[in-house]
């Protein structure tokens, strides 16, 4: 399986809502489907997972969604914060194990 | 503060093995299964393999498979992982990350080890 995020790169301002994809190519389980954001020189931090539950401590402007091969991680009104790169990830059961998405930048217009 | 926190920085040359280190802090070590994942410059992220702190079994990605060992220290509550036949592409920074049982997310990280591969 192999995650493709779109788009690459996303410019927006703060207080914007911002609408990033995650395309498996063949269908997966959304039980294993995860997003997380990372900024420069950190740690991955985890957003979501199961596809929309929030973990902890997350705001409830970012939300998460899709099933099948398509998922959306949503950020209703950006905050300076969230400018960062994300990333979904699934579980494949077997060799392949944990799968990541090559990210999402998205930056300050 | 629940953490896990990672050994220093490493310059290897190629053929060389490298060890890092992650330690959990403020945490019971024995209900967490510990991953180890890596991100080259620029590359999205790479999962290498799981180590499960009760009696320490351990899975590895394929690509992995040979080079890598993963082990835990039950005396000291630290996972260590070994890479060998060190090359240039391995140049990276190494995470470790914890799992919650089955749960197929990682929900804490480590702060990230680089490691450097250089002649």
């Amino acid at each position: 399986i192999v995650l493709t995020q779109s788009p690459g790169t996303l410019s927006l301002s703060p207080g914007e809502r911002a609408t990033l994809s995650c395309r498996a190519s063949q269908s997966v389980n959304s039980d294993y489907l995860v997003w997380y954001q990372q900024k420069p020189g950190q740690a991955p931090r985890l957003l979501i997972y199961g596809a929309f539950t929030r973990a902890t401590g997350i705001p409830d402007r970012f939300s998460g969604s899709g099933s099948g091969t398509d998922f959306t991680l949503t950020i209703s009104r950006l905050e300076p914060e969230d400018f960062a790169v994300y990333y979904c990830q699934q579980y494949q059961y077997g060799i392949s194990g944990y799968i990541f998405g090559q990210g999402t930048k998205l930056e300050i217009k | 503060q629940v953490q896990v926190v990672q050994s220093g920085a490493e310059v290897k040359k190629p053929g060389a093995s490298v060890r890092v280190s992650c330690k959990p802090s403020a945490y019971t070590f024995s209900n967490y299964y510990i991953h180890w994942v890596r991100q080259a410059p620029g590359q999205r992220l790479e999962w290498m393999g799981i180590v499960r702190p009760n009696g320490g079994n351990t899975e590895y990605a394929q690509k992995f498979q040979g080079r890598v060992t993963m082990t835990r220290d039950t005396s000291t509550s630290t996972v260590h992982m070994e890479l060998s036949g060190l090359r240039s592409e391995d140049t990276a920074v190494y995470f470790c990350a914890r799992e919650e049982g089955e749960t197929y997310y990682f929900d804490l990280w480590g702060q990230g080890t680089l490691v450097t591969v250089s002649s």
